[in-house]
């Protein structure tokens, strides 16, 4: 089956830790997408990458890192820095080439307290 | 600046039509998606428009007005499990970066 997997699906830490959260894809898109959404708003990007050993920041990137090491995989640091770091986070991917439609994983609500 | 509106809430009764409007304001255009989302899920895909008009697949159909930036997305004959968060998003720039409004809470009462 092909798909984005993400894991695990809740996460629990104390405030001051850093967390990596997972993401792996095998449907070999060269673009991958990390979204943070809270309630009652939209989701917002976090980071991005076209390609491996390449990304850009989105919009609210302070207090989150990236790696790009390999194309199946697109993890997640959540660092001390960020404040507010509750919240569920969603990872894509897309065929640049295609419709550009984005395909979710199935998320991974953190809690930090 | 960029901004994507959707109403928050709506309701609808089993077996009727509605229609969830979308309204945006982006620096550039390459398409506007429709996700449907039910709680605590992914989102999942329902309909790409990047011409204007109307896109229809099954009981959803999808319009875009590039001129009003204005988009809609209708849901025909309603059933219980289309109780979601309905979400709008223009992918604008490079890298197909999309760009998300709120989302509208859908229920479907019976």
């Amino acid at each position: 089956d092909g798909g984005i997997t993400q894991s695990p699906k809740y996460l629990f830490r104390k405030e001051g830790q850093n967390v990596t959260l997972s993401c792996e894809q095998n449907l070999n898109h060269d673009a991958m997408y990390w979204y943070r959404q809270d309630p009652g708003q939209g989701l917002r990007l976090i980071y991005y990458s076209q390609i491996v050993n390449d990304f850009q920041k989105g919009d609210i990137a302070e207090g989150y890192s990236v790696s790009r090491e390999k194309k199946e995989s697109f993890p997640l640091t959540v660092t001390s820095a960020q404040k507010n770091p509750t919240a569920f986070y969603l990872c894509a991917s897309s065929d640049l080439a295609g419709s550009y439609e984005q395909y979710f994983g199935p998320g991974t609500r953190l809690t930090v307290t | 600046g960029q901004n994507i509106d959707q109403p928050t809430e709506m309701t609808a009764t089993e077996g009727a039509i509605v229609q969830i409007n979308c309204t945006y304001q982006t620096s550039g255009f390459n398409g506007l998606f429709w996700y449907q989302q039910h709680a605590g899920e992914a989102p999942t895909f329902l309909s790409y428009n990047v011409l204007d008009g109307l896109e229809e697949k099954g009981r959803f159909s999808s319009f875009l007005s590039r001129s009003k930036g204005y988009s809609y997305l209708l849901l025909k004959e309603l059933q219980m499990k289309d109780s979601a968060s309905y979400l709008c998003a223009v992918s604008s720039g490079g890298y197909n970066k999309l760009i998300f409004g709120a989302g509208t809470r859908l229920a479907v009462h019976p």
